[in-house]
This record gives structure tokens, C-alpha cells and sequence, in this order.
């Protein structure tokens, strides 16, 4: 099956600083990739998601960019604000039965 | 559309009890998802379903049962509640056709 790493684990910026997160796949069949921003005791929710047809998307202060060849995503943030302090997940999805394969997410601190 | 509800939020459970976690989606859709969340980790599936009487495995079946006879409802069954299943479950759906996840508010499980 399909095998998501994810690094950093944690990551601390200072407000107004970029972080970057960055997830690797093993299942080339993988075509859809989203990120979750989960706060703490909440539920995942999206925050943006690529597809393997499109090499970067972006979103206001949010982007990603995927590389289908060397099977890396990564997820930007610019100017983080404090509020941007939560817990980010990777995910892979190869479609059959829209199964997703998380990575084991990484939690930033974003200091004022 | 109250979207995803989860029912219970919380529950103690002592070894060797069964329960069932409660999936309601109200938004027509016919993907629905199981997922575990240990502490510091990324969501593990453990069952979906595609539509009403059917259901598939997802990497963590072991030790849980599911049942889907309406497209609203995918509930959860523990037997034999072991400390192993101590975790947060989140249930999760999607409309056929779209990658998106929505996700429910989550069940904390604690088995002593």
C-alpha cells in the first residue's frame, strides 16, 4: 500500500516568517493530495489540495507544490500568523474507493 | 446540514466491553470513512464504505466491525474493547466523483 512520510515533525517560526512542510509517497498510482490543518481537540479541515496534472496551486497565504517524478509535496505558508499554530497533515489518494494515506503530520508554533 | 455528526464525544471503556461508534452524515454522500488517531500521529483508516451494503478494510481492520444499511448511517462496532483501541475516531465522508473529506467532530475512546 501506499506510505506518506512527512518532515517535520515540529516546526517553530517567528510571526511573519514562511514555513515549509514537506510529505514523500512511495505509490506512483497516488493522483490527489490534500492538507489538513487540525487544531487542537478538532477535526481535520482542509486548507488546500493538488491534483497530479498540476505542479503548484496556490491560495492566498497557502501553496503546494508537487513533484510526480521524485513523488514529493510541499506545503508553504508565508507571512504566518499566530493563528496558523496547529497541527498540518499530508495526505496521498490513489482514488480506488477514495482511500487517503496520512502522514504523521507536523505542529507548528507560529511566535508573535 | 448538520454535516458529519459523531456520537458519543467521549466514552471509558474497561477491557472486554463492546460499543458502537455513531456515523450520521446528512449530505447525500455515498463514500464514508472510519479512522483512528493515536496520539502524535496521522489518521490510520479502518474501514469505508462506498455506498450503502458495502464495505471494505481499510490498513487497521483488526478488531472492529462495520455495517452500512443506509446511505446516512456507518457505524463503528468495538467487541472486546482492548487498551490498543484507546484513540480519537473520526468518521468521514465524500460526495462520488470528488476528493474532498468532510470530516466528523471525532470520538475520544479510552479502554481501561
Amino acid at each position: 500500500g501506499e506510505n506518506v512520510e512527512q518532515h517535520p515533525s515540529t516546526l517553530s517560526v517567528q510571526e511573519g516568517d514562511s514555513a515549509v512542510i514537506k510529505c514523500t509517497y512511495s505509490d506512483s498510482a497516488s493522483n490527489y493530495f490534500p492538507w489538513y490543518k487540525q487544531e487542537l481537540g478538532k477535526r481535520p479541515q482542509l486548507i488546500i489540495d493538488i491534483r497530479s496534472n498540476v505542479g503548484e496551486k496556490k491560495d492566498q497565504r497557502i501553496a503546494v507544490t508537487l513533484n510526480k517524478t521524485a513523488k514529493h509535496f510541499s506545503l508553504h505558508i508565508t507571512e504566518t500568523q499566530p493563528e496558523d499554530s496547529a497541527v498540518y497533515f499530508c495526505a496521498a489518494s490513489n482514488r480506488v474507493g477514495n482511500q487517503f494515506y496520512f502522514g504523521t503530520g507536523t505542529s507548528l508554533t507560529v511566535i508573535p | 446540514n448538520a454535516g458529519v455528526t459523531q456520537t458519543p464525544k467521549f466514552r471509558i471503556l474497561k477491557i472486554g466491553q463492546s460499543m458502537t461508534l455513531q456515523c450520521t452524515q446528512d449530505m447525500n454522500h455515498n463514500y464514508m470513512y472510519w479512522y483512528r488517531q493515536d496520539p502524535g500521529m496521522g489518521l490510520k483508516l479502518i474501514y469505508y464504505s462506498v455506498g450503502a451494503g458495502i464495505t471494505d478494510k481499510g490498513e487497521v481492520p483488526n478488531g472492529y466491525n462495520v455495517s452500512r444499511s443506509t446511505t446516512e448511517d456507518f457505524p463503528l462496532r468495538l467487541e472486546l474493547a482492548a487498551p490498543s483501541q484507546t484513540s480519537v475516531y473520526f468518521c468521514a465522508s465524500s460526495p462520488v466523483g470528488a476528493d474532498t473529506q468532510y470530516f466528523g467532530p471525532g470520538t475520544r475512546l479510552t479502554v481501561l
